[in-house]
């Protein structure tokens, strides 16, 4: 029973290609986010959607882009990717307002080459 | 803005033995939550344990405690009796209520347990 499942948890592409990555919750939460870990291990949120709707956008490049059919889902898809791409994309999904419960997936390491 | 610091570089500790992970943060904001994770070498990243800003006692979760102290803002993860599998690397994180709320992460500690 995986509460937060992302899917590629490996992905390596060629500069230029258009890709996926696919995130599910089955926690009932409000909330998804998209973080990016860096090779120096920092998190830093990407967006952040509440009800299927995008609260937060930290000045991502708009080859990024989310989209979330349900509030269950929170897919990111990126046209034309760059070797700065390269880094491990985590999903996580947590309660509304009262922000107790934060849960992520296992992270998708993306490489582009 | 909210910061959350975390300044200790890699951490061993004995196995068996308690260890303490330091995490200072700072906000305006009068409603928080602080959070800790723990990302093994296999990269996962797993929550450990919550602590609200307005509970009065400090949260605990098996082997983990939150050494929360407001006024400081501080809020120290103690890691008891720590095992070989305790080696990884822990990031404390805060989110304010609301909304518009984000996580926003320390740059995370290593710790390894020595047999």
């Amino acid at each position: 029973d995986t509460a937060v499942s992302q899917t590629p948890k490996y992905l390596v592409t060629q500069m230029g290609n258009d890709k996926s990555i696919k995130c599910e919750q089955n926690l009932g939460h409000d909330t998804m986010y998209w973080y990016k870990q860096d090779s120096k291990k920092f998190l830093k949120i990407m967006f952040s959607y509440n009800n299927k709707e995008l609260i937060i956008n930290e000045t991502v490049p708009n080859r990024f882009s989310p989209k979330s059919p349900d509030k269950a889902h929170l897919n990111l898809h990126i046209n034309s990717l760059e070797l700065g791409d390269s880094a491990v994309y985590f999903c996580a999904s947590g309660t509304d307002m009262s922000n107790t419960e934060a849960f992520f997936g296992q992270g998708t390491r993306l490489t582009v080459v | 803005a909210q910061k959350i610091t975390q300044t200790q570089p890699g951490m061993f500790v004995q196995e068996k033995e308690a260890v303490t992970l330091d995490c200072t943060y700072d906000t305006s904001d009068q409603s928080y939550g602080l959070f800790w994770y723990k990302q093994p070498s296999s990269g996962e990243m797993i929550f450990l344990i919550y602590q609200g800003s307005y509970d009065e006692q400090n949260a605990t979760e098996g082997r983990y405690s939150l050494n929360f102290q407001k006024a400081r803002k501080s809020a120290n993860l103690v890691i008891s009796a720590s095992q070989l599998g305790d080696s990884a690397m822990y990031f404390c994180a805060m989110i304010d209520t609301g909304a518009n709320s984000k996580l926003t992460f320390g740059k995370g500690i290593t710790l390894s347990v020595r047999p």
